[in-house]
C-alpha cells in the first residue's frame, strides 16, 4: 500500500518570504500522480497544484511550484512570496494511475502560519 | 459556477439520533466520495460511489452507510452517532478518465463540508 509522510506538522514564514513543504511517498508503481491541496481555516479543500509522475519537468501554477525528485519519492511544495491568504492546512496527495475511482492517499497535512 | 455543494453546513444531533448528511453536484462526475475528518487530521476515506458501484473501505463502521439515488446527489446515513463520530464530513468528486464531466485531469473537487456535532 501506497503512504505519504508530511514531516513538518506546522511551518511559520514571514509574509512575502518563500517557504517549502515536504512531503515524501511511498510506491511501488512507476505512474501515478500527486497533488498538493490547501484547506483554509473552516473553508473548503481546492486543488493548489498537480504533477504526473511520467513528466520530468516540475509544475508551476503562479507562486506555488514543486520539486518532483520521482528517484528519491520526494513531492516538495514552495510558497514564493507568501500571503495572508496562504495561511492554511495544506495536504500532499498521491493518486495511483490505476487506482480505481480516482481514490486518493493523503499526508498527515503542514500547517502554514504566515506572519504580517 | 459548477461545484460541489453540501447541507447542511452545520449538523447537532443527539447520541444514536440518526443523521443524514446531502451532497450534489454539479459538475456531472461520475465519482462521488465521503471523507470524515477530525480535526487538524487528514481526510479519512469511508467510501465512494463510481457511477451506481458502492465502494466501501475496509475500515469503516457499519454504522456509515450511502446512498446515491442519481449522478447529482449523494447521502450520508449515520444510523447511531456515538460522540467519536462528532467530525467534519467533507463530499468530493471527480471524473475517470475517459469519461463525460466537467474539471481537470481526474483530481477531486471537494465541498466546503459539513461539521457534525454529537451531543
Amino acid at each position: 500500500a501506497q503512504t505519504v509522510t508530511q514531516s513538518q506538522p506546522e511551518m511559520s514564514v514571514q509574509e512575502a518570504e518563500t517557504v517549502t513543504l515536504s512531503c515524501t511517498y511511498d510506491t511501488s508503481e512507476s505512474d501515478y500522480y500527486l497533488f498538493w491541496y490547501k484547506q483554509p481555516p473552516s473553508r473548503q479543500m481546492i486543488l493548489v497544484i498537480r504533477q504526473e509522475a511520467y513528466k520530468q519537468q516540475n509544475a508551476t501554477e503562479n507562486r506555488f511550484s514543486v520539486n518532483f525528485q520521482k528517484a528519491a519519492k520526494s513531492f516538495s511544495l514552495k510558497i514564493s512570496d507568501s500571503q495572508l491568504g496562504d495561511a492554511a492546512m495544506y495536504f500532499c496527495a498521491y493518486r495511483s494511475a490505476r487506482a480505481a475511482g480516482n481514490k486518493l492517499t493523503f499526508g498527515g497535512g503542514t500547517r502554514v502560519l504566515v506572519k504580517p | 459556477d459548477a461545484m460541489v455543494i453540501q447541507n447542511p453546513r452545520y449538523q447537532v444531533t443527539q447520541f444514536g439520533k440518526p443523521v443524514t448528511l446531502s451532497c450534489s453536484q454539479t459538475l456531472n462526475h461520475n465519482v462521488m466520495y465521503w471523507y470524515q475528518q477530525k480535526s487538524s487530521q487528514a481526510p479519512k476515506l469511508l467510501f465512494h460511489y463510481y457511477d451506481k458501484d458502492f465502494n466501501n473501505e475496509a475500515d469503516t463502521p457499519d454504522n456509515f452507510q450511502s446512498r446515491r439515488p442519481n449522478t447529482s446527489f449523494c447521502f450520508l446515513d449515520i444510523r447511531s452517532p456515538g460522540l467519536g463520530d462528532a467530525a467534519m464530513y467533507l463530499c468530493a468528486t471527480s471524473s475517470v478518465p475517459g469519461t463525460s464531466g466537467m474539471g481537470g485531469h481526474n483530481e477531486q473537487f471537494f465541498g466546503p463540508g459539513t461539521r457534525l456535532t454529537v451531543l
